[in-house]
């Protein structure tokens, strides 16, 4: 079982937005920044988020971060038949003294 | 270009030993903290450890491989390893070496090497 939690899936249909809830606790998610993952089927886990909000070049605007207390949220608009894949947050945790993930959410565009 | 290209991967029976490498290219290696991450067949990610760019600052490992594995570095040789011993079934997983652009955020990823533990 996972520190942090996240739906196993979501779906919409292409052009649509999605929203990816990510919740944990005030050791990790409440006193850390959170980050965004996203896995294509077959390949390496690959960053999309950073500092709960912050992405990296070459990651287009369409994919957002949010965070509110113990929670954080990831957003798609515009969704597209691409990203189709797994998506998983991650964090800090200070009572753990480890880095945790959430189980991970499997996006599907309808 | 950054380049992580994970190698030592293969089927070992159960209570046996393997080491992982990662040979990383592309950036300043020793200016980097370095991770393994681990993803059991059909499951999701799971840090395994850390370590600090010097080796020096910080060694960080997870509950579930604490005692049996040990991370190392090679700053001169560019190059991230974990020695895993007393593998277990549950150890089965394509292990990934990742670099951190800072603390836990894992900027980039090698395209991961298959460990499977046969009890």
């Amino acid at each position: 079982q996972s520190v942090l939690t996240q739906p196993p899936s979501v779906s919409a249909a292409p052009g649509q937005r999605v929203a990816i809830s990510c919740s944990g606790s005030s050791s990790n998610i409440g006193s850390n920044y959170v980050s965004w993952y996203h896995q294509l089927p077959g390949t390496a886990p690959k960053l999309l988020i950073f500092e709960d909000n912050k992405r990296p070049s070459g990651i287009p605007d369409r994919f957002s971060g949010s965070k509110s207390g113990t929670s954080a949220t990831l957003g798609i608009i515009g969704l597209q038949t691409g990203d189709e894949a797994d998506y998983y947050c991650g964090t800090w945790d200070t009572n753990l003294n480890a880095v945790v993930f959430g189980g991970g959410t499997t996006v599907t565009v309808l | 270009e950054v380049q992580l290209v994970e190698s030592g991967g293969g089927l070992v029976k159960s209570g046996g030993s393997l080491r992982l490498s990662c040979a990383a290219s592309g950036f300043f290696f020793s200016s980097y903290s370095m991770n393994w991450v681990r993803q059991a067949p059909g499951k999701g990610l799971e840090w395994v450890s850390s370590i600090s760019s010097s080796s020096t600052n910080f060694i960080h490992y997870a509950d579930s491989v604490k005692g049996r594995f040990t991370i190392s570095r090679d700053n001169a040789k560019n190059s991230l390893y974990l020695q895993m011993n007393s593998l277990r079934a549950d150890d089965t997983a394509v292990y990934y070496c990742a670099r951190s652009r800072y603390g836990d955020v894992f900027d980039y990823w090698g395209q991961g090497t298959l460990v499977t533990v046969s009890s």
